[in-house]
């Protein structure tokens, strides 16, 4: 398995409050996904990159944010939290271009 | 319409039978499709990938792949009560450089 750390793995806070998820990886992978996971919807992508400071919005982006200023890291920002980002949230990297993504071990997120 | 499509189940075989799980894409610019495995409450797992049409076996389990269609299975032989899971199916988008999720199918294999 990649070298995959996510952090925290759990959280719990406040409606209107910054949240920065952590997503840490070892393997030197050059792509980074956050995706979260709901009953019903299977993983739906946030933001992804495709190398240090390259980001690109997914599916459901809006109020969240990224970072990426070292490959290592890969950073998710819920800038101002509201009930419906309570969800499970998955980072993952891989490779490159057309290859598979491995996955962190997630982060439990409750927003009340 | 979603990027990929799957069929939520869930799906109920018994313990020996073969389990067809099936999944459609709509950008045909993708070039590569992947099988993952994810038990309740773990992270998902890779079980197979596929990128050329055709078939390709590992074990118990086939992928199948038609870019004309644009439709991808997995079939699962001699299906074990372990095997029951949720499968999810991802198609690598080649010209926006991402990795879409559908939304799995749930399996479930009893004895």
């Amino acid at each position: 398995d990649a070298g995959i750390t996510q952090s925290p793995r759990h959280k719990v806070t406040e409606t209107g409050t910054p949240v920065t998820l952590r997503c840490h990886q070892t393997e030197n992978h050059r792509y980074m996904y956050w995706y979260r996971q709901d009953p019903g919807h299977g993983l739906r992508l946030i933001h992804y990159s495709y190398g240090v400071k390259d980001t690109d919005k997914g599916e459901v982006s809006d109020g969240y944010s990224v970072s990426r200023s070292k490959t290592e890291d890969f950073l998710l920002t819920l800038e101002s939290a509201t009930s419906s980002q309570t969800s499970v949230y998955f980072c993952a990297t891989g490779q490159g271009a057309n290859t598979e993504a491995f996955f962190g071990q997630g982060t439990r997120l409750t927003v009340v | 319409q979603k990027e990929v499509e799957q069929n939520s189940g869930p799906l109920s075989v018994p313990e020996g039978a073969i389990a067809s799980l099936n999944c459609t894409y709509s950008d045909r610019g993708s070039q590569s499709f992947f099988w993952y495995r994810q038990y309740s409450g773990k992270s998902p797992e890779l079980i197979m990938f596929i990128y050329s049409n055709g078939d390709k076996e590992d074990g118990r389990f086939t992928a199948q792949l038609n870019k004309a269609s644009q439709y991808v299975s997995l079939l699962i032989r001699d299906s074990q009560p372990s095997d029951s899971a949720t499968y999810l199916c991802a198609a690598f988008s080649g010209g926006y450089n991402k990795l879409i999720f559908g939304a799995g199918t749930r399996l479930a294999v009893h004895p």
